[in-house]
C-alpha cells in the first residue's frame, strides 16, 4: 500500500530541472511532500489537496491529480541545496489517519 | 520553541534488553506518530496514536509497545530488542489540518534516535 515513487534516485547539475513523481494504487485525498537532508529529520515541504491544485515553494512546485491517484513534485533550476531525499505523504486512504510515506527518491544535485 | 523532542538520541543494546523511547511534543497535537527508517530506506510506520489514551498498529508493529497516556507524550517500547531493530526512529506530530476528517496537517519530527542493537 506504500506508495511509490519514481524515480529512486537522480542526478542533476545546478540549474536543471527534475520530476519526482508519487503514484498510490489507492484513492488519495491529499498529498505532502518532505524533503530529508542527510542525517536529519524529514521537513515538511507542501501539501495539496483534492482539486488538482498546484502549490509552489521557493522554486518548487507540485500537483496532485486525485483521478490517477498521482502526485508530481517539480524542482526548477535545481540548486546545490535540494539535494536530499524526497518523500510524498499521505493519509492510508481507508481514513485511519494512518499516515504513511512513499518509498522517496534520492536526489544529488552537482555544482 | 522546542517541537518534538526525542530522547535518547542513541542507544546501544544487546539482544534481549528492553527500552523506552520517549516523544514529547508542546504544540498540543493530537496526532503522534513512530517511524523507523533503515539505511537508504524510506519511513515505515510503527504505531500511531489518534488522541490522549489510544494507540494503533502502523505498517511494521512486531516487536513494539506504545503508549500515550499524556496527550503530550508518546512512549515507544522494545520489550527483547533483536538486531533487526537497529534503525533510527522518528517520532512525528500533527493536528487534524483544515480539511475535517482528513489528516492535512503537516507533519513536524523529532532529530531521531539512532538505536543500535548488537
Amino acid at each position: 500500500q506504500q506508495p511509490v515513487q519514481s524515480p529512486q534516485a537522480v542526478i542533476l547539475r545546478e540549474g536543471e530541472d527534475a520530476v519526482i513523481n508519487c503514484s498510490s494504487s489507492k484513492a488519495l485525498y491529499s498529498v505532502h511532500w518532505y524533503r530529508q537532508k542527510h542525517g536529519e529529520a524529514p521537513v515538511f515541504l507542501m501539501i495539496l489537496l483534492k482539486g488538482g491544485e498546484q502549490k509552489g515553494h521557493e522554486k518548487i512546485s507540485a500537483s496532485f491529480n486525485e483521478k490517477k491517484q498521482q502526485s508530481s513534485l517539480y524542482l526548477t533550476a535545481s540548486q546545490l541545496s535540494y539535494s536530499g531525499t524526497y518523500f510524498c505523504g499521505t493519509e492510508n486512504p481507508s481514513g485511519t489517519y494512518k499516515y504513511i510515506f512513499g518509498t522517496g527518491t534520492r536526489l544529488k544535485v552537482l555544482a | 520553541n522546542a517541537g518534538v523532542t526525542q530522547t535518547p538520541k542513541f542507544r546501544v543494546l544487546k539482544t534481549g534488553q528492553s527500552m523506552t523511547l520517549l516523544c514529547a511534543q508542546d504544540m498540543n497535537h493530537e496526532y503522534m506518530y513512530w517511524y523507523r527508517q533503515d539505511p537508504g530506506m524510506g519511513l515505515r510506520l510503527i504505531h500511531y496514536s489518534v488522541g490522549e489514551g489510544t494507540t494503533a498498529k502502523g505498517e511494521v508493529p512486531d516487536g513494539y509497545n506504545v503508549s500515550r497516556l499524556k496527550k503530550q507524550n508518546f512512549l515507544l517500547g522494545l520489550e527483547s530488542a533483536a538486531p533487526s531493530q537497529t534503525s533510527v526512529y522518528f517520532c512525528a506530530s500533527s493536528d487534524l489540518g483544515l480539511a475535517g476528517g482528513r489528516q492535512t496537517g503537516e507533519l513536524f519530527f523529532g532529530e531521531g534516535s539512532r538505536l543500535t542493537v548488537l
